[in-house]
């Protein structure tokens, strides 16, 4: 069975600082995405980023990027310039081509920005 | 548009009472989920609709049972509700499966007393 594990149940950080989240996931397929999600307070789910595992490259959007280790089966998310906006909790997501279309969370990342 | 909407926002039941949680997305997505989010749990895949026609039990269906009535609304039922079933539910859609970015509704409390 694919898991994800995300092994820091809280975090914070100053306003302007960088902060990583990371994630580990198991899994014996060679073809899979995966995904970073933010829910803020008000509770809406919004895709932060998506990382398909055959690029080497990892993704960015903004001040949000990732550091993808197929090998260490390792995808943490590196949020740079934290703003208040920020603070939300993240969940990382992992799901295989062609597989039973299920996408598997972790159970997230409470991530607070401190001005 | 709405993306992908729900309702109720909020419902108490008693333990035993059912309740129908509505969900209809105006992305013309293919694939819907339900998901229930608890503390400290993430969120755990309830039913899941790969397209119209079929659906799938996914980590946690007991107790729940689910119609894809069209392209467009996947509901999500609950015969005889129970204090387990206190939690956040959340529905989404996808262009085809998961390899695609979810779009979430605004989820729905549910509280059985």
């Amino acid at each position: 069975a694919q898991t994800v594990t995300q092994s820091q149940p809280e975090m914070s950080v100053q306003e302007a600082e960088t902060v990583t989240l990371s994630c580990t996931y198991d899994t014996s397929e060679n073809n899979y995405y995966l995904f970073w999600y933010k829910q803020p307070p008000s509770r809406q789910m919004i895709l932060v980023i998506r990382q398909e595992a055959y690029k080497q490259q990892n993704a960015t959007e903004n001040r949000f990027s990732v550091n993808f280790q197929k090998a260490a089966k390792s995808f943490s998310l590196k949020i740079s310039d934290s703003q208040l906006g920020d603070t939300a909790m993240y969940f990382c997501a992992f799901s295989t081509q062609g597989g039973s279309e299920k996408l598997v969370f972790g159970k997230g990342t409470k991530l607070t920005v401190n001005p | 548009n709405a993306g992908v909407t729900q309702t109720p926002k909020f419902q108490v039941l008693k333990t035993g009472q059912s309740m129908t949680l509505q969900c209809a997305q105006d992305m013309n997505h293919n694939s819907m989920y339900w998901y229930r989010q608890d503390p400290g749990m993430g969120l755990r895949l309830i039913y899941y609709s790969a397209s119209e026609g079929t659906t799938d039990k996914g980590e946690v269906p007991n107790g729940y049972n689910v119609s894809r009535l069209n392209k467009r609304e996947f509901s999500l039922r609950l015969e005889s509700a129970a204090p387990s079933q206190t939690s956040v539910y959340f529905c989404a859609s996808s262009e085809q499966g998961g390899i695609y970015e979810q779009y979430f509704g605004p989820g729905t409390r549910l509280t059985v007393t």
